[in-house]
């Protein structure tokens, strides 16, 4: 079955820390996202690839930074952890061209103290 | 950004009942997708439909496009409880050669036995 893993399913950072958040898929997507889903916002694109070693910003890419060394890999950065950054997080893929659906793995439901 | 708006923000059945969820967009689309997510998951895909499409079925899911309203309907019928979730639309909005999707804020369906 395809697959879309991210490495935490919860994840309890200090203020101030550097956090990684990782997304591995095997589905040999060229397309990857970043999304933060918080309660009554719905989900907001933070960064997204279309290739390795590409990377563009989404809706809310401030206080975030990504990478993608490898084509299944996309991690999502917090440079300097704060409380605002609290959420769940979400990766997700897709193929190219883009006809079909997304595949998002499970979540990493993230609190800053 | 642009997001998709879904209709209405909640939604109670009862089991055998069908359901109809609606989304409106604003601007000119490529495709519509349906996704529904359980209580703390990831999103799972449900159903595509194209902007040259009118009607799709997957199941007992039903979904309408109409383009020149800029509305669509997610019709699930014969209710379970297994139904109970939040459902979200996305739109994916022509940005030249790729494409990115854009999520409502997503309705909560609970369907009671």
């Amino acid at each position: 079955d395809v697959k879309v893993t991210q490495s935490s399913r919860y994840l309890v950072k200090r203020t101030g820390e550097k956090v990684f958040l990782e997304c591995v898929q095997d589905m040999d997507h060229e397309n990857m996202f970043w999304y933060r889903q918080d309660p009554g916002l719905g989900l907001r694109l933070i960064y997204f690839s279309y290739d390795v070693k590409m990377k563009e910003k989404g809706d809310i890419p401030e206080g975030y930074s990504v990478s993608r060394e490898k084509k299944e890999r996309f991690s999502l950065i917090l440079e300097s952890a704060s409380t605002n950054q609290t959420s769940m997080y979400l990766c997700a893929s897709s193929s190219h061209p883009f006809n079909y659906g997304y595949t998002f793995g499970s979540g990493t439901r993230l609190t800053v103290v | 950004s642009q997001q998709g708006e879904e209709d209405p923000q909640a939604l109670s059945i009862q089991e055998g009942e069908n359901a109809t969820m609606n989304c409106s967009y604003k601007t000119s689309i490529n495709n519509l997708q349906w996704y529904r997510q359980n209580s703390g998951r990831g999103l799972v895909h449900l159903i595509l439909i194209r902007s040259n499409e009118r009607e799709k079925h997957s199941g007992r899911l039903r979904v309408t496009l109409d383009t020149s309203k800029k509305s669509s309907s997610l019709l699930i019928t014969a209710s379970r409880a297994a139904d109970t979730a939040s459902y979200f639309c996305a739109t994916d909005y022509l940005t030249g050669a790729n494409s990115k999707l854009t999520f409502g804020k997503g309705i909560t369906l609970s369907v009671r036995p």
